[in-house]
């Protein structure tokens, strides 16, 4: 069974701070994605990262991914408090026409001014 | 405008009641999947399905049930065995094809509270 685990769960931090969230998952895979969500609302697509070593950055977010570790990371750079939020990444097993994700459990970022 | 539209937004029902939770999406997508997320806590797969006429159970089934005749649409039954059907409800879509992302979109969610 595929376990995603996210550390960590709960995230203060002050503005203008740089801080990462850690995704670890249990088995291969090929597809990683990191989404974001605010509160009451749906999830937000942030990042698709696709092969070992691949780094993708939008704005003040970056994600990169080592397939050997199984780890992908979602860097905060210089926090502001409009990334409030709870991201959340997911993991899609290397499984041929398995289209399944498995969420890891959140982490919930709050910036404080 | 593309996208994957749920409604009701919200849904108050008695207990022992069913209820059927709607979702479209006009993406082309061939693959469709519902999660349930309860406060606090991330996503879990309900049902999906890759394509019309066909679907899988996920994690958590138990209590629900969904059919898929058309590729647009995949209406989500909770049923009253379902113990603690309080939650938010969430469809998304991706597609199938070998060469996408298969990067799953979401729809804006129903949130059902049952009494």
């Amino acid at each position: 069974e595929l376990k995603v685990e996210q550390n960590p769960l709960f995230l203060s931090m002050q503005e203008g701070k740089n801080y990462t969230i850690y995704c670890n998952y249990s088995t291969t895979s090929d597809r990683l994605y990191w989404y974001r969500q605010d509160p009451g609302k749906s999830l937000e697509s942030l990042f698709v990262l696709l092969s070992n070593g691949a780094v993708k950055q939008e704005g003040r977010l970056m994600a990169s991914l080592d397939t050997k570790a199984r780890l992908s990371t979602l860097h905060i750079t210089a926090a502001v408090h409009d990334l409030s939020a709870t991201y959340f990444c997911a993991v899609r097993p290397r499984n041929f026409g398995n289209e399944k994700l498995t969420f890891g459990t959140g982490t919930r970022l709050t910036i404080i001014p | 405008d593309g996208g994957i539209t749920q409604s009701p937004k919200y849904l108050f029902r008695k207990e022992g009641q069913n209820v059927t939770l709607s979702c479209e999406q006009n993406l082309n997508h061939d693959a469709m999947y519902w999660y349930r997320q309860d406060p606090g806590q991330g996503l879990r797969l309900i049902y999906y399905s890759q394509i019309v006429n066909d679907f899988q159970k996920g994690d958590i089934a138990e209590g629900y049930s969904v059919s898929r005749e058309k590729k647009e649409s995949f209406p989500l039954t909770v049923t009253s065995a379902q113990k603690n059907p309080t939650a938010f409800y969430l469809c998304a879509s991706s597609t199938t094809s070998s060469s996408a992302l298969y990067e799953q979109y979401f729809g804006p969610g129903t949130r059902l509270t049952v009494t």
